[in-house]
């Protein structure tokens, strides 16, 4: 089945400084890359997702990049501020909504002021 | 429009007692998953039903755990006899038929045990 690794597990910046979440998967035939945002005591949150026939999609503040040759897809998010601090979350599926999606380990990311 | 529902949101229990968890999925939504987050960990899949069929529960442990997804009414996961190590944040989540879709999350219940 599926496997998907993320790094790092924890990240610290400095707000205003960009941040980089990077995600590798094993199944070729994944083609759905969605990554969730889960604040302390809260759900997970769809903050962008991207599918295998773009290569980069951009959301404000946000994007997500992949490389399907190599098998990863990472998460960009510039300008960052306090509010972005939470545990992220990549994950791969070979379908949209599939119970084949399969999560990383999550990343907890703390932007200080 | 009201998203994934999720009750109760906090159940505690002392070992060796039953946990039932409701889900109730977003309107229109057939397909509901269910995870599991253990503390300082990420979700693990354990269980996708669609109306009153498991389709796959490859990721429940095979004794104590059951899922459920009736006709009517909500998902219920239900734990017996449950051990200090079944203390976690039980997510689930929905999404549409044939989906085009992501799946989208509940509020999570968050199980102790004593």
């Amino acid at each position: 089945g599926e496997n998907v690794e993320q790094h790092p597990s924890t990240l610290s910046v400095q707000e205003g400084d960009s941040a980089v979440i990077k995600c590798t998967y094993s199944d070729s035939a994944s083609n759905y890359f969605p990554w969730y945002k889960q604040e302390l005591g809260k759900r997970p949150q769809l903050i962008i997702d991207i599918r295998s026939n773009v290569g980069e999609k951009k959301d404000q503040r946000i994007a997500v990049t992949l490389n399907k040759t190599a098998k990863h897809f990472s998460l960009h998010i510039t300008e960052t501020q306090p509010e972005d601090s939470a545990v992220y979350f990549c994950a791969a599926s070979i379908i949209v909504g599939g119970n084949d999606m399969r999560f990383g380990a999550g990343t907890r990311l703390t932007v200080k002021p | 429009n009201a998203g994934v529902m999720q009750n109760p949101r906090h159940l505690v229990r002392r070992r060796g007692q039953e946990a039932r968890l409701r889900c109730s999925p977003m309107k229109g939504h057939s397909h509901v998953y269910w995870y599991r987050q253990l503390p300082e960990e990420g979700l693990k899949f354990m269980v996708y039903l669609q109306k009153e069929n498991i389709i796959d529960e490859s990721g429940m442990p095979k004794e104590r755990f059951s899922a459920e997804f009736p006709k009517e009414g909500p998902s219920i996961l239900r734990i017996q006899q449950v051990v200090r190590g079944d203390s976690a944040a039980y997510f689930c989540a929905s999404s549409l038929v044939d989906s085009a879709e992501t799946q989208y999350f509940g509020p999570g219940t968050r199980l102790l045990v004593l």
